[in-house]
């Protein structure tokens, strides 16, 4: 079946450093890829939506310039966390909504970012 | 009020038990409907998915939409303690690219 990785599954990293998330979709085109993070406990909040070959659409109180997101392929979206802080530190989730799909099926196994 | 709202719970039953989980949501525009369960430190993983009113079985689990009420269940029949997990519920528009709206998500336990 049709699958989504994500990469890595965790990472750890120092202040100030930017880490880079992988989000692909492994046997569909993706021409919509979905961010999210999440809290212990707490559900899914989107951070912003990845169209490929155009700027992402952020939601209200996502900062773009921290969270850079490009999805140059069909297949691959990343998300890249700049000058990372301790209250980065989250469970960051990639999705995959098929170019015929009506369904969002598919999720990446999220990335466990801890910021020391 | 939020657009969708879902009890967090948490929620045990003993194993065999038939689950009951629900969501109530606001926007009439919701069309697509979907049941998601999540273990710890994992990605969510689609279960059950509904296009519009109605009901939809597979295997334990029957998810059922009731669009004049703008309320959606899930249901588990005999429950297995590896069906221990966060389910989500989550909605959206019938129109392009809209994400998903989900719900808090209900943590289920099943004991042995």
């Amino acid at each position: 079946g049709a699958v989504v990785s994500q990469h890595p599954s965790r990472v750890i990293c120092k202040s100030g450093t930017s880490v880079k998330i992988e989000c692909r979709s492994l046997d569909f085109q993706a021409t919509t890829m979905f961010w999210y993070r999440q809290f212990p406990k707490k559900s899914l909040m989107l951070m912003a939506t990845s169209n490929e070959g155009s700027k992402a659409t952020y939601e209200q109180g996502v900062e773009k310039d921290k969270f850079l997101i490009n999805h140059a392929s069909l297949t691959l979206s990343t998300l890249t966390v700049t000058s990372a802080h301790p209250e980065d530190s989250s469970f960051y989730i990639c999705s995959a909504r098929d170019m015929g799909g009506d369904t969002e099926a598919f999720f990446g196994q999220g990335t466990r970012l801890t910021v020391v | 009020q939020k657009e969708v709202e879902q009890d967090p719970g948490p929620l045990s039953v003993p194993e065999g038990a038939i689950v009951s989980l629900n969501c109530t949501y606001s926007n009439s525009a919701f069309q697509y409907f979907m049941w998601y369960r999540q273990y710890s430190r994992k990605g969510p993983e689609l279960l059950m998915y509904t296009y519009s009113s109605g009901n939809k079985e597979d295997g334990r689990f029957t998810a059922q939409v009731d669009k004049s009420s703008k309320y959606i269940s899930l249901f588990i029949r005999d429950s297995q303690p590896s069906d221990s997990a966060t389910y989500l519920c989550a909605m959206r528009p019938n129109s392009g690219n809209t994400p998903l709206v989900f719900g808090k998500g209900t943590r289920l336990s099943v004991i042995a």
